[in-house]
């Protein structure tokens, strides 16, 4: 069955890190790119970027340059989404979604809940 | 804000036809493919239509897509309560490289 498994919810303090995963299952992730996207509570979808399975060049949304990264493991079978010096407002559910050519996200992650407390 | 624009809700009743509609740019919608996905509550999005008005396999005819210009417009037909859900719509930005997606359109079935 084809599928993206992520990793399970987190909890973190403010200014800490966190790295949600993002498993291949069923296929190979190449050729296709892998985008994330987050959801805060109750609001809509952002885009936070994508990687090229391919090269593992990431490209980031405006918004989200600077704390969040983006990355593969080798060999590439996931593919890892890591923000840094966390905020409250970081609090949402981030997806992952396999694109087969450009914005045609025809498999997604079941979500990862990242709450971010003190 | 998001970059295209959808309608924040619709409503219909079940049987009716409704549309969303997805305004954009000659950048994005203009020049490139749109996508729709289906969110129901508590759910992952679903692809419901890509490259404009193609379903993937699974995806029943009541839902279909067009694209003129610079807008995109989602269809559902038949509607039923199980279509309750948060439909987006999303393209590609040729000027500044990245994907650019609508607000989300609530669908009430009455």
């Amino acid at each position: 069955q084809v599928q993206l498994v992520q990793s399970g919810s987190e909890l973190k303090k403010p200014g800490a890190s966190v790295t949600v995963s993002c498993k291949a299952s069923g296929f190979t992730l190449p050729p296709y790119s892998i985008n994330w996207f987050r959801q805060a509570p109750g609001q809509g979808l952002d885009w936070l970027g994508w990687i090229n399975t391919n090269t593992g060049k990431p490209t980031y949304a405006q918004a989200f340059t600077g704390r969040f990264v983006f990355s593969l493991d080798t060999p590439v079978t996931t593919a890892y989404l890591q923000i840094s010096s966390l905020k409250a407002e970081d609090t949402a559910v981030y997806y992952c979604a396999r694109d087969r050519k450009i914005i045609d996200f025809d498999v997604w992650g079941q979500g990862t809940m990242v709450t971010v407390s003190s | 804000q998001s970059v295209l624009t959808q309608p924040p809700s619709v409503s219909a009743a079940p049987g009716q036809k409704v549309t969303i509609s997805c305004s954009g740019s000659s950048s994005d919608i203009g020049n490139n493919y749109v996508s729709w996905y289906q969110q129901l509550p508590g759910t992952a999005p679903k692809l419901l239509i890509y490259d404009n008005n193609q379903r993937p396999s699974g995806i029943p005819d009541r839902f279909s897509g067009s694209k003129s210009g610079t807008s995109a417009t989602l269809g559902i037909t038949g509607l039923q309560t199980g279509d309750e859900a948060d439909y987006y719509c999303g393209t590609w930005d040729s000027s500044l490289s990245v994907g650019v997606f609508g607000g989300g359109t609530k669908l009430t079935v009455l």
